[in-house]
């Protein structure tokens, strides 16, 4: 079944202790980003990738690295989170970076960070 | 900026009430919109997309939109909802040469049985 996998899907930890949510997908897609969901600002882009090894910061980056060692793989690192990053984040994917294209989304993670 | 504009951010009909939901966005180039939804605890989905020819679209579950060029609109709707109905909708615009989604603010759809 093609589908994006995120890992975990509820988490809640502390300011500054490091965490990463890992997103895989399985349709061989070149683009994934990773969005932000908040109440009353729908989702927002937090870094994109255009293909392995290549990644670019969307609108609201600060917080988070990301890397693109393999094409299925897409993982969102939260350095030293801080409760201003409690959210629901979504990863989602594309063929390409196309405008055309589709994009599929995860089932989310919600984080909380206390 | 890019930016899209949900008006209606909390919408409550009964069933069988038609559905309008709003959408605008300011970009002056060429825009590929959509439609997605998310049902409670889910993930997104796509209802529908925009990318050219029939301004009228047509999407799963009788979901259908207009764009609407000279109003800068793509406005969801639906004659007859149901229950299951109730989620949150999203309108998104990707346009230039990336794929990066431009969203609304999202509207939540609560359907009355």
């Amino acid at each position: 079944e093609a589908q994006v996998t995120q890992n975990p899907r509820y988490l809640i930890t502390v300011t500054g202790k490091k965490l990463t949510v890992t997103c895989s997908q399985n349709m061989n897609h070149e683009y994934m980003s990773w969005y932000r969901q908040d109440p009353g600002l729908g989702l927002r882009q937090i870094y994109y990738s255009m293909n392995v090894e290549v990644t670019d910061k969307g609108d609201v980056p600060e917080g988070y690295k990301v890397s693109r060692k393999e094409k299925r793989n897409f993982p969102l690192i939260l350095e030293s989170p801080s409760p201003n990053q409690t959210s629901l984040y979504f990863c989602a994917s594309s063929f390409n970076d196309r405008y055309q294209e589709t994009q599929y989304f995860g089932p989310g993670t919600r984080l909380l960070v206390l | 900026a890019q930016s899209v504009s949900q008006h209606n951010h909390h919408v409550i009909l009964s069933e069988a009430a038609s559905l309008e939901l709003g959408c605008n966005y300011s970009y002056g180039g060429t825009v590929n919109l959509f439609w997605y939804v998310q049902y409670p605890g889910q993930h997104l989905q796509l209802l529908l997309k925009y990318f050219s020819g029939d301004p009228l679209v047509k999407g799963i579950k009788g979901f259908e939109a207009e764009f609407i060029k000279s109003k800068f609109s793509f406005n969801l709707r639906k004659p007859s909802v149901q229950w299951s109905d109730t989620a949150e909708y999203f309108c998104a615009v990707a346009s230039g040469n990336t794929g990066k989604l431009i969203f609304g603010q999202g509207t939540t759809l609560q359907v009355k049985p």
